[in-house]
């Protein structure tokens, strides 16, 4: 079975200055990943996907998360905050371990943004 | 086009009473999950159909919840002798094939049971 751990429940950064999120996830098989946005009172949105091509995928918004095998993370990362950034990000992780892939939702990062 | 739509938006309960939340996928998606989030936490898994059937229902949390997709489109779920711990948003999603395509969420219903 998978599981994905994300690292920080909350992180505040200053406008303009660089995000970091991380996730780590375990899987027994190649593994699927996943990072959605969810702003308040707002359905979740996907961020962007890795599926096994390009280890660094990039997303909308400015975005965008490396795959790292040997350290089992996928840290979403965007080199210059914006408030509209703020909200809550979820990593998620898939595998064939079910028929179809049960997705597995981490906790969640709070992302505050500061004027 | 049309995304995952989920009716009622929100829905208020008493303790001990039936509902029923319905989830109309997007055209075309064969898998549809359905996730419940409370408060602060991630969505948590309770069922996926791939078709009419369901494929893993292992995430449902005991017998009062059931959820059905009669014709491999509109999924219902139900939940029975509802408790005030049912309370929170329940989150309907569909995809296509392959099993590496990402998840189509819709807005939730936010279930109170007071």
């Amino acid at each position: 079975a998978q599981s994905v751990t994300q690292l920080d429940s909350h992180v505040s950064v200053s406008e303009g200055t660089p995000v970091l999120l991380r996730c780590n996830y375990s899987s027994s098989y190649s593994p699927s990943l996943f990072w959605y946005v969810q702003h308040p009172n707002k359905g979740l949105q996907l961020l962007l996907k890795y599926t096994s091509a390009a280890t660094l995928v990039k997303g909308i918004n400015g975005f965008e998360a490396e795959f790292k095998k040997s350290e089992t993370s996928f840290h979403l990362t965007k080199p210059s905050a914006h408030m509209s950034d703020a909200a809550e990000y979820f990593c998620v992780v898939s595998d064939r371990s079910d028929s179809w892939g049960k997705l597995q939702f981490g906790a969640g990062t709070q992302v505050v943004v500061t004027p | 086009g049309a995304g995952v739509s989920q009716t009622p938006s929100n829905k208020v309960t008493e303790k001990g009473k039936y509902v029923e939340l319905r989830c109309d996928p997007i055209s075309g998606h064969t898998a549809l999950y359905w996730y419940r989030q409370s408060l602060g936490q991630g969505p948590e898994f309770l069922i996926y159909f791939q078709g009419t059937g369901a494929a893993d229902d292992s995430g449902l949390p005991n017998d009062r919840f059931f959820a059905v997709r009669p014709e491999g489109s509109v999924s219902t779920l139900k939940i029975q002798r509802t408790e005030r711990g049912d309370s929170a948003v329940y989150l309907c999603a569909s995809r296509t094939e392959p099993y590496n395509s990402p998840l189509h969420f819709g807005n939730g219903t936010r279930l109170t049971v007071t």
